[in-house]
């Protein structure tokens, strides 16, 4: 059964620290990868997408690495702001028990300190 | 703009009351689900749509069902909630299933009372 865990579930930095959040998954049997961004009692806003066959994935200060053979990823977000203060949650599409579906790790909550 | 669009944003209902979660998406997917999220336990799939009339169970199907008459609906009955039904649902669609980007609902905040 796939498995995802996020480490730490809980992050503070100060303004402008370039940051690290890691993923790992039990099953390499995955189509992709894909990072969320939740705001409290909001809804998941995609950040970035890896398919199984590539490495990673880059978008304005936010870059995503997939390594599918030993089950890891990270999130690394440059020179945080006080606006990156969220939940990030990692998630791997795969078909488990013969469902399609996304399985998500429990997310880690970053803030952001002025 | 491409969005999926679910309805009510909030609920608050009574134990025993058939209610149901409106999904709708404009993008011409095929792909839809349902999850729902919950403290420590993580976001969950309730029930998934590969195509129109082509439904299937996920993870914590019972007590919910689904339909999909339509390509852009996807809506989520509950027949008789219970208060362990209280959750924060969110609705996902994607063009297919595999390796495409799923898009989610900015959720429905749901409390059976």
């Amino acid at each position: 059964k796939q498995e995802v865990t996020q480490i730490p579930a809980a992050l503070s930095v100060p303004e402008g620290e370039n940051l690290v959040l890691n993923c790992s998954f039990t099953d390499s049997a995955i189509y992709n990868l894909q990072w969320f961004r939740q705001d409290p009692g909001k809804g998941l806003t995609s950040l970035l997408l890896i398919q199984s066959s590539q490495r990673e994935q880059t978008s304005g200060r936010l870059n995503a690495s997939l390594d599918k053979s030993s089950g890891r990823s990270t999130l690394y977000i440059a020179a945080s702001q006080p606006g990156d203060s969220a939940t990030y949650l990692c998630a791997v599409r795969t078909t488990q028990g013969g469902s399609e579906k996304l399985v998500f790790g429990k997310g880690t909550k970053l803030t952001v300190n002025p | 703009e491409a969005q999926v669009t679910q309805n009510p944003r909030y609920l608050i209902t009574v134990t025993g009351k058939k209610l149901t979660v409106t999904c709708s998406q404009n993008m011409n997917h095929e792909y839809m689900s349902w999850y729902r999220q919950d403290p420590g336990l993580g976001l969950r799939q309730i029930y998934y749509s590969m195509n129109v009339e082509v439904t299937d169970k996920g993870d914590v199907p019972e007590g919910y069902k689904v339909s999909r008459k339509e390509k852009r609906n996807f809506p989520l009955i509950l027949e008789s909630p219970s208060p362990n039904q209280t959750s924060l649902y969110f609705c996902a669609s994607s063009l297919t299933s595999g390796a495409t980007i799923q898009y989610f609902g900015a959720g429905t905040r749901l409390s059976v009372l």
